[in-house]
């Protein structure tokens, strides 16, 4: 069974800092790893998709890392702003359905 | 603007009730997802549907049913069996049902047991 792992649970960085964000899952086997934004109360919004077979993907501020080999993924966020705060979740894809870590909630102060 | 509607944005049950909630996309997907998401917890998944007629049953199915009569419609009964429905439940959709496709959410029902 897949499990996807994110740490930490909760993060606070000021204003300008870059924000990392850990992924982890238990089996290699996936199809593509997604990074999506969830705001308070509100569904998700796709911000990153990787294929397997790729390394890295870049949008903006934001560029996210895949070694699947070792089952990571990492989104920088560079020179963070207070709207980045939310909840942000990476979900592995495979055996046609997503596989959710239970996110990591960022906080960033003006 | 194409995208995914889920109805309503807050609902209440009350015990022995069943309530249905809706699920309606116009990207033309062939595919279709419902997710419950419950607080510090990962999305899991209670259904999905790869085309119209079809559907199979996700990691957490019991006290749920859907049915997919049509493309663009998913929805979602939650039954007096399912003892804990509080939760926060995300529809999503992809344009074939297959694990390389990216998902689309909609914006969540929340619901809540009076």
């Amino acid at each position: 069974k897949q499990e996807v792992t994110q740490i930490p649970a909760a993060l606070s960085v000021p204003e300008g800092e870059n924000l990392v964000l850990n992924c982890s899952f238990t089996d290699s086997a996936i199809y593509n790893l997604q990074w999506f934004r969830q705001d308070p109360g509100k569904g998700l919004t796709s911000l990153l998709l990787i294929q397997s077979s790729q390394r890295e993907q870049t949008s903006g501020r934001l560029n996210a890392s895949l070694d699947k080999s070792s089952g990571r993924s990492t989104l920088y966020i560079a020179a963070s702003q207070p709207g980045d705060s939310a909840t942000y979740l990476c979900a592995v894809s495979h055996d046609y359905k997503l596989s959710f870590g239970a996110g990591t909630t960022v906080t960033v102060r003006a | 603007d194409g995208g995914i509607t889920q109805s309503p944005k807050y609902l209440f049950r009350k015990e022995g009730q069943n309530v249905t909630l809706s699920c309606e996309q116009n990207l033309n997907h062939d595919a279709m997802y419902w997710y419950r998401q419950d607080p510090g917890q990962g999305l899991r998944l209670i259904y999905y549907s790869q085309i119209v007629n079809d559907f199979q049953k996700g990691d957490i199915a019991e006290g749920y049913s859907v049915s997919r009569e049509k493309k663009e419609s998913f929805p979602l009964t939650v039954t007096s069996a399912q003892k804990n429905p509080t939760a926060f439940y995300l529809c999503a959709s992809s344009a074939r049902g297959q694990a390389d496709q990216p998902q689309h959410f909609g914006d969540g029902t929340r619901l809540s047991i009076l």
